[in-house]
């Protein structure tokens, strides 16, 4: 069964700290990997988009890698920011016509003060 | 540049009653979708259209009706509405199929409870 696991669930960190985000998949065929972030009451907006051969992809202060053989990606986050405070979402397509999307079930960053 | 525009952005519908959510796009997309968005899961895919005049069902589509007569405009039906149908509902839209490296857009949400 084609699966996305993130971890973790939630996590708490200090403004100006670093933080990476874990996603594990086991999905087949793999097409690409997605890193969103969702604001609370607001709709995923694109981080970085991440095809078999591109381990790694770098958006302002996020850092997302892939490691295609053990089906593993991080989405690091660099110099935290209060406005980071969001859920991240990892999505990873199995391809095919219908571009089937897995969609994991996100982890809830909270950055204080 | 408005994007995926999604109305209306809260809804309170009584049981067995019906509506449309609708959504727009102005980024001549192809490929146009609607998810469910529940607590503790992740989202999931209600239906979806390759081109005007061509759907699909996806993962969730019972009690959910849509039609794409437009490039730009793909709603959601919600035939006899449900409690179990209270959720948070997205559209999204892509330039290609959403298996390639092209960017999703996501709209911002339409948030539904039905008593």
């Amino acid at each position: 069964k084609n699966q996305v696991e993130q971890s973790p669930q939630s996590l708490i960190i200090l403004e100006g700290k670093n933080c990476t985000l874990q996603c594990n998949y086991t999905v087949s065929p793999f097409s690409n990997l997605r890193w969103y972030k969702q604001d609370t009451g607001r709709g995923p907006v694109s981080l970085t988009i991440m095809t078999f051969s591109e381990n790694t992809k770098s958006n302002g202060r996020y850092t997302a890698t892939l490691d295609a053989d053990t089906k593993q990606s991080s989405l690091h986050i660099t110099a935290s920011q209060l406005s980071d405070s969001a859920s991240y979402i990892c999505v990873v397509s199995a391809g095919g016509s219908q571009g089937n999307l897995i969609f994991g079930k996100g982890t809830k960053l909270s950055v204080k003060p | 540049n408005a994007g995926v525009t999604q109305t209306p952005k809260f809804q309170v519908l009584k049981t067995g009653q019906s509506m449309t959510l609708q959504c727009a796009q102005d980024m001549n997309h192809e490929y146009m979708s609607w998810y469910r968005q529940d607590p503790g899961m992740g989202l999931r895919l209600i239906h979806y259209s390759v081109g005007a005049g061509i759907t699909d069902q996806g993962e969730v589509p019972n009690g959910y009706n849509v039609s794409r007569s437009t490039t730009e405009d793909f709603p959601l039906r919600l035939l006899s509405a449900a409690p179990s149908q209270t959720s948070v509902y997205f559209c999204a839209s892509s330039y290609s199929i959403q298996g390639s490296g092209n960017t999703i857009y996501f709209g911002e949400g339409s948030w539904l409870t039905v008593v």
